[in-house]
């Protein structure tokens, strides 16, 4: 199975700060890469796709880069609603495994 | 506007059976492969599994292989997932999601003596 682990798995930040949420996968997955957004009691939201594909709807502070083993999340200028728990997902082989999540929190 | 209604949770004892449906609205539910995820309280997302558009294709976790059964009623716009031989760590929150991008509020399973 492809193991996906996310770096940091918390983090601390200010509004208005940069944030970039890292996830590696344990083989190359080409652009078969997704982000997601989850806050507590609610399912989570697609933010990006393929990698680098901003879903429809999602703010453009949101950004995603990376391909094969090593890929980012950055959220350019953190807001307040984006307090919350980011996770990637792989899509290129079954089982279709998530990273462990990364909680972004006021700092 | 795409709409996905999990229901069937509760609570019951380990070993029991319970049988999961979501209900979806607002798109061609025969055209998309569906997906079952779910989430342990306070864990991460954990895939659990997917069948195709027209059902032929099937893939489950491996912690849930041989227990689960995912199927579909393209007729009736439904998705199911039997689940038998319940254990604690199923305990969850149970999600089915169309291609990832949009998701059921959620049906809560608890497997507990």
């Amino acid at each position: 199975d492809i193991q996906l682990t996310q770096s940091p798995s918390f983090l601390s930040a200010s509004v208005g700060d940069r944030v970039t949420i890292t996830c590696r996968a344990s083989q190359g997955i080409s652009t078969y890469l997704a982000w997601y957004q989850q806050k507590p009691g609610k399912a989570p939201k697609l933010l990006i796709y393929a990698a680098s594909t901003l879903q429809s709807g999602v703010p453009s502070r949101f950004s995603g880069s990376g391909s094969g083993t090593e890929f980012t999340l950055t959220i350019s200028s953190l807001q307040p609603e984006d307090f919350a728990t980011y996770y990637c997902q792989q899509l290129n082989y079954y089982p279709r495994t998530f990273g462990g999540g990364t909680k972004v929190e006021i700092k | 506007e795409v709409q996905l209604v999990e229901s069937g949770g509760g609570l019951l004892q380990p070993g029991g059976s319970l049988r999961l449906s979501c209900a979806a609205s607002g798109f061609t539910f025969s055209n998309y492969e569906m997906n079952w995820v779910r989430q342990a309280p306070g864990k991460g997302l954990e895939w659990v599994s997917c069948i195709s558009s027209t059902g032929s294709t099937i893939y489950y976790a491996d912690s849930v292989k041989g227990r689960f059964t995912i199927s579909r009623d393209n007729a009736k716009n439904s998705l199911f997932l039997q689940m038998n031989s319940l254990r604690a760590e199923d305990t969850a929150v149970y999600y089915c999601t169309r291609l990832f991008s949009s998701w059921g509020q959620g049906t809560l399973v608890t497997v507990s003596s």
